[in-house]
């Protein structure tokens, strides 16, 4: 039972144009998603995050927006860079009384070019 | 300021053999994760350990144990390994147990069974 999806394995854009990468989740107890940003050999790198709470959050470049009707939330990074291409994972957070666990998606590679 | 540190890197076992892999979270930081990352698939929650007490764990069999220490480092020990445990292990640190908003990696232990 895959809970957060994220549909497109790869994306191409061109440098300087926007990036857009989408996520779905089923779950809606689900109280923070997140972004991480993973380049190979390396472990994710915490890109931005949102409360269930929050429709949007901005940070420099990345905005992730949040559609709680539609359990869908997608990262916005405008203007792209070369720096930008890696792999992407949405991941979604639950808090219980003593624990939070990560679940993730299972990724989408964005490849920006020149 | 250390960030994440795993060992080792990269580890080759073979069917049946046990093993043990170690991390170190991020000074200051009492909680402590542990993921698996199959090829293709976003990473999978194993275990926390907050406070060294296990907090949450994963859809693992119970060849799958770990233990954190008095001074927050971790262990994840995997028995009776099968082809199917190669993956790139993450161990992933927070400052608290519930209530995590981001999770820092490491650069994760790549496991090979053969």
């Amino acid at each position: 039972d895959q809970q957060v999806k994220q549909n497109s394995p790869s994306l191409s854009v061109q440098e300087g144009r926007i990036s857009i990468l989408n996520c779905d989740y089923t779950n809606s107890m689900f109280d923070y998603f997140l972004w991480y940003k993973k380049y190979p050999a390396e472990g994710p790198t915490f890109l931005i995050s949102i409360s269930s709470i929050k429709d949007k959050n901005e940070d420099g470049r990345f905005t992730v927006f949040l559609n709680k009707s539609a359990k869908h939330l997608s990262l916005h990074i405008v203007p792209s860079q070369p720096g930008d291409s890696a792999v992407y994972f949405c991941a979604a957070a639950r808090f219980t009384g003593t624990a939070s666990k990560l679940t993730f998606g299972t990724g989408t590679r964005l490849q920006v070019t020149l | 300021d250390a960030g994440v540190t795993q060992s080792p890197t990269h580890l080759i076992k073979t069917r049946g053999q046990h093993v043990t892999l170690r991390c170190s979270p991020i000074s200051g930081h009492k909680s402590v994760s542990w993921y698996q990352q199959v090829l293709g698939q976003g990473p999978q929650f194993i275990f926390q350990y907050y406070e060294k007490e296990e907090r949450g764990r994963g859809n693992f069999p119970d060849r799958f144990s770990a233990r954190q220490f008095p001074n927050y480092s971790s262990e994840l020990n995997v028995n009776a390994l099968l082809l199917g445990d190669s993956a790139l292990y993450l161990c992933a640190s927070s400052s608290q147990g519930a209530m995590n908003t981001e999770a820092f990696f490491g650069q994760g232990t790549r496991l090979t069974v053969v």
